[in-house]
């Protein structure tokens, strides 16, 4: 089955400064990569997701990039602010959905003053 | 507001028992998707129902069961409950099986002991 790597396990920045989190993925046949956020006790929350045909996509500060070639996608966030602290999952699933999704063990980023 | 409602929001039960979850999909969703997170497997697909029929399924233990109603609500069945099954169990929902993205409920937190 799919094994969905994710690194770091923690990311400390300043306000202001980017931060990136990285995927890596074993299943050549995963089309759909989602990335969630969840804030401490609450419930995941999908911030951003590509589809294997496309190699980047932007929503405002947050972007993702994907390579097919090396199995591996990442997540970069631009002007970080104190709320985005949180844990962020990469995802992946060969059904092009949301079904089946093997997510990473997460990031937690903390977003200092 | 995701518009998923699980119930209950916390359940503490008894190794050996069983325990029945809750699951209202956002109005007009088809699919309901449960995922399981715990502090050492992270959050695992379980099991996918798509307008009351099973579509797909992760790492559901046997002891482990769910349904979709004709009202779309679904329940997961946990039976021989050990302490290793405390985790906080997720519900999601998407409007069919093509929408990509899934909106997640508030959970369950179960803690067996």
């Amino acid at each position: 089955g799919e094994n969905v790597e994710q690194h770091p396990s923690t990311l400390s920045v300043q306000e202001g400064d980017s931060a990136v989190i990285k995927c890596t993925y074993s299943d050549s046949a995963s089309n759909y990569f989602p990335w969630y956020k969840q804030e401490l006790g609450k419930r995941p929350q999908l911030i951003i997701d590509i589809r294997s045909n496309v190699g980047e996509k932007k929503d405002q500060r947050i972007a993702v990039t994907l390579n097919k070639t090396a199995k591996h996608f990442s997540l970069h966030i631009t002007e970080t602010q104190p709320e985005d602290s949180a844990v962020y999952f990469c995802a992946a699933s060969p059904t092009g959905t949301a079904s089946k999704l093997t997510f990473g063990t997460g990031t937690r980023l903390q977003v200092t003053l | 507001d995701s518009g998923v409602t699980q119930t209950p929001k916390h359940l503490i039960t008894a190794t050996g028992q069983r325990v029945t979850l809750r699951c209202s999909p956002r109005s007009g969703d088809l699919s309901v998707y449960w995922y399981q997170q715990s502090l050492d497997q992270g959050l695992q697909f379980l099991i996918q129902y798509y307008n009351g029929e099973e579509r797909a399924k992760g790492n559901i233990l046997e002891r482990f069961s769910a349904q979709q109603f004709p009202d779309l609500h679904s329940e997961l069945n946990l039976s021989s409950l050990e302490l290793g099954d405390s985790a906080l169990y997720f519900c999601a929902s998407s409007v069919t099986r093509g929408n990509t993205e899934a909106f997640f409920g508030q959970g369950t937190r179960l803690t067996v002991v």
